[in-house]
């Protein structure tokens, strides 16, 4: 099977301080994509990142960047600057060519003043 | 403009009982995905459908789930003879190509409590 591993089940960080999240992956494919996801309470997943795996470029979205290394098969995420806000489940998840995605089991964030 | 849609939001039912979750996707996307969400686990995939194709069902867990799209627009998952393991959100995703460029949006799900 072509998992997804986050291995930290839960994590704390302070307001304004930096946290990384960790994600590896098994695929047999050349082209994919990788995301972080986040869901608060209210269930609904929101889209914080993607990742093309045939980019070397790390992603960035403000506070939000990764750590790709494809070798590895390794997909890290960096919360600069932490806000209560950021408080969720964070979920790494990967889609191939068929598009469906396969997602990790989720790192819940908290952010603690 | 309006998201993914889904109802009920929440569903409470017996052992044995049949229930319907519905799915309304973002307008225009021909993609729709079903996932479902087991407490502490991440999402599991279940199907999806791609505009006129037949649908891949490779991740229904028995023949005890449907789904059904109708008109390329709504889609309703269908679970018979409902579990106890079944207890779950359910939550649907659409978008508007099957490349794996495209944001799938979600909707808020479907929490289904089997007593």
């Amino acid at each position: 099977a072509q998992t997804v591993t986050q291995s930290q089940p839960e994590m704390s960080v302070q307001e304004a301080e930096t946290v990384t999240l960790s994600c590896t992956y098994d695929t047999s494919e050349s082209d994919y994509y990788l995301f972080w996801y986040k869901q608060p309470p209210s269930r609904q997943m929101i889209l914080v990142i993607r990742q093309e795996a045939y980019k070397q470029q790390n992603a960035t979205e403000n506070r939000f960047s990764v750590n790709f290394q494809k070798a590895a098969k390794s997909f890290s995420l960096k919360i600069s600057d932490s806000q209560l806000g950021d408080a969720a489940m964070y979920f790494c998840a990967r889609s191939g060519t068929a598009s469906k995605l396969t997602f990790g089991t989720g790192t819940r964030l908290q952010v603690t003043l | 403009g309006a998201g993914v849609s889904q109802s009920p939001s929440n569903k409470v039912t017996e052992k044995g009982k049949d229930v319907e979750l519905r799915c309304d996707p973002i307008s225009g996307h021909t993609a729709l995905y079903w996932y479902r969400q087991s407490l502490g686990q991440g999402l599991e995939f279940l199907i999806y459908f791609q505009g006129n194709s037949a649908p891949d069902k490779s991740g229904l867990p028995s023949d005890r789930f449907s789904a059904e799209r109708t008109g390329g627009s709504v889609s309703t998952l269908t679970i018979q003879r409902t579990q106890q393991e079944d207890s779950a959100v359910y939550l649907c995703a659409s978008s508007s190509h099957t490349s794996s460029y495209n944001e799938q949006f979600f909707g808020p799900g479907t929490r289904l409590t089997v007593l």
